[in-house]
C-alpha cells in the first residue's frame, strides 16, 4: 500500500468546515482513498472512501486532485463530537493480504467552541 | 454503534501468561482482521480470517493466533505475554463477496495490560 502523509494536528472552529489534506504521491493506478477516524477510546470509524471522483455521503466529502496524488476530507459543519484523529489510507480494496488498512499517525483535528 | 462488539473491555495479565480476546461480527458479515493499537499509534494489523480461515497476516510473531467460528464470531489469542503486547486490540468485520469489499466495522477494542 502507498503511503500516506497528514499534518499532525489541525484546529478548526466549530460551525465552520474542516478540510484535513492528505499526500499520496506514490498511489497506484489501482488503489483507492479511504477516511477513517477514531474518536478517543473507541474503533476506528470509516467516513468515505473514493478512486479518482469526488465523493460525498452524509458525513463527508472527498476531493481527490486530478492527478490522485493528493486528496482532501472536507466536513462541512464541524462540531465538537468531530474532534476525533483521523486516518487517510490508500489501498486496493479486496481480500487476503489487501484487506489490511495501514494506518499512520493521522490528524488530530480538535473543533473549538 | 456498528454492531461489533468485543470482550472484555479491560484485562491485566502478567508476562508469560496467555489471553483470549473475543469479538462478535455484526450480523451477516463473514470476514474478521484483528488490530493492534499501542498508545499513541494507529492501529496495525495482525490478520484476517474469512470463512474460518485464515486469509491474511500482518507482521506479528506465530504466538498470535486466531478462530473464527460458523456464527463468524472470533477469538484472538496470544501466548507467552510480553510487556510490549500491551495495547488495544480492535477487530473489525466486513462483508467480502467480491474484489470491491465493503467497508470495515470496528469494534471498541479490549485494552490489555500486561505487567
Amino acid at each position: 500500500d502507498a503511503k500516506t502523509t497528514q499534518p499532525t494536528s489541525m484546529d478548526c472552529a466549530e460551525g465552520r468546515a474542516a478540510n484535513l489534506p492528505c499526500n499520496h504521491s506514490t498511489i497506484s493506478g489501482n488503489e483507492y482513498v479511504y477516511w477513517y477516524r477514531q474518536i478517543h477510546s473507541q474503533g476506528p470509524q470509516y467516513i468515505i472512501h473514493g478512486l479518482k471522483n469526488n465523493e460525498t455521503n452524509e458525513m463527508a466529502s472527498l476531493i481527490i486532485t486530478e492527478d490522485r496524488k493528493s486528496s482532501t476530507l472536507i466536513l462541512p459543519h464541524a462540531t465538537l463530537r468531530d474532534t476525533a484523529v483521523y486516518y487517510c489510507i490508500v489501498r486496493v480494496p479486496g481480500g487476503g493480504s489487501n484487506y489490511k488498512l495501514t494506518f499512520g499517525k493521522g490528524t488530530l483535528l480538535t473543533v473549538n467552541p | 454503534e456498528t454492531g461489533v462488539t468485543q470482550s472484555p473491555t479491560h484485562l491485566i495479565k502478567t508476562r508469560g501468561q496467555q489471553v483470549t480476546l473475543r469479538c462478535s461480527s455484526q450480523s451477516g458479515h463473514n470476514t474478521v482482521s484483528w488490530y493492534q493499537q499501542a498508545l499513541g499509534q494507529g492501529p496495525q494489523f495482525i490478520f484476517q480470517y474469512y470463512r474460518e480461515e485464515e486469509n491474511g497476516r500482518g507482521n506479528f510473531p506465530p504466538r498470535f493466533s486466531g478462530l473464527q467460528f460458523p456464527n463468524y464470531s472470533s477469538e484472538l489469542n496470544v501466548n507467552a505475554l510480553e510487556l510490549d503486547d500491551s495495547a488495544l486490540y480492535l477487530c473489525a468485520s466486513s462483508l467480502l463477496e467480491t474484489v470491491l469489499d465493503n467497508e470495515q466495522f470496528f469494534g471498541p477494542g479490549t485494552r490489555l495490560t500486561v505487567l
